[in-house]
């Protein structure tokens, strides 16, 4: 079965570090992607990991066990506008390859003064 | 603005009506996507075209949803005899092929949301 899990709900404040966990159990993987989404509109992509380690982008970084089935991604320095959803999602790979992804629930973030 | 776009942007139907959406991808993105999402979740695959073919379809499309895109490019998502679970947001994505390396990230459209009523 494809399962993935992530927390549903998650507040800190401003000028803080948040880490959003993942874990998941698929059928296949060929990496996994971080998308923000904020109300309203569509998912915007912030992060990709193939290989296990850790990806930095700027404020936020993202990081990979394929052992353990498991990613965070980090945010630092938090600002109000980074309230929004945050979406793990794992690339399908299997040999039909599509490329589809499987999302999980989605964290929402609040971000207080 | 040469990212995905989707029309129209909101629809409200009746129950048992029919409807069409449009999705415009990338230019040069060869993979085109469908997600429907519903308050609280993330997005569920739909269905997926490399060019003008649709090579696969989720179990949780019914009969009464189809998909072409018979140039290879825009798309349409239609449904038919629309029911009130049919209510969510429906995306579209679009990437290139992954081809083995890093990439073929998706890109997706501001989405179109439908209300059965």
């Amino acid at each position: 079965g494809q399962n993935i899990d992530q927390p549903t709900e998650m507040t800190a404040t401003e000028g803080a570090i948040v880490q959003i966990n993942c874990t998941y159990q698929t059928s296949g993987f060929n990496g996994l992607f971080w998308y923000q989404q904020h109300a309203g509109e569509a998912p915007t992509f912030l992060s990709y990991n193939v290989l296990d380690g850790l990806e930095e982008k700027g404020r936020f970084s993202s990081f990979l066990s394929r052992s353990k089935g498991y990613s965070y991604l980090l945010l630092k320095e938090l600002q109000m506008k980074d309230s929004a959803s945050y979406l793990c999602a794992v690339r399908d790979g299997l040999a039909s390859n599509t490329g589809k992804l499987i999302f999980g629930q989605g964290t929402t973030l609040q971000v207080k003064p | 603005d040469t990212g995905v776009s989707q029309n129209p942007r909101h629809k409200i139907t009746k129950r048992g009506q029919n409807v069409t959406f449009r999705c415009d991808p990338i230019s040069e993105h060869n993979r085109l996507y469908w997600y429907r999402q519903t308050l609280g979740q993330g997005p569920e695959f739909l269905t997926y075209f490399q060019n003008e073919a649709q090579l696969e379809k989720s179990r949780l499309l019914s009969d009464r949803f189809s998909a072409e895109r018979p140039k290879g490019s825009f798309s349409t998502l239609e449904i038919q005899r629309t029911e009130q679970g049919d209510s969510a947001m429906y995306l579209c994505a679009s990437s290139h092929s992954t081809s083995g390396t890093f990439g073929g990230e998706q890109f997706f459209g501001p989405g179109t949301r439908l209300t059965v009523l």
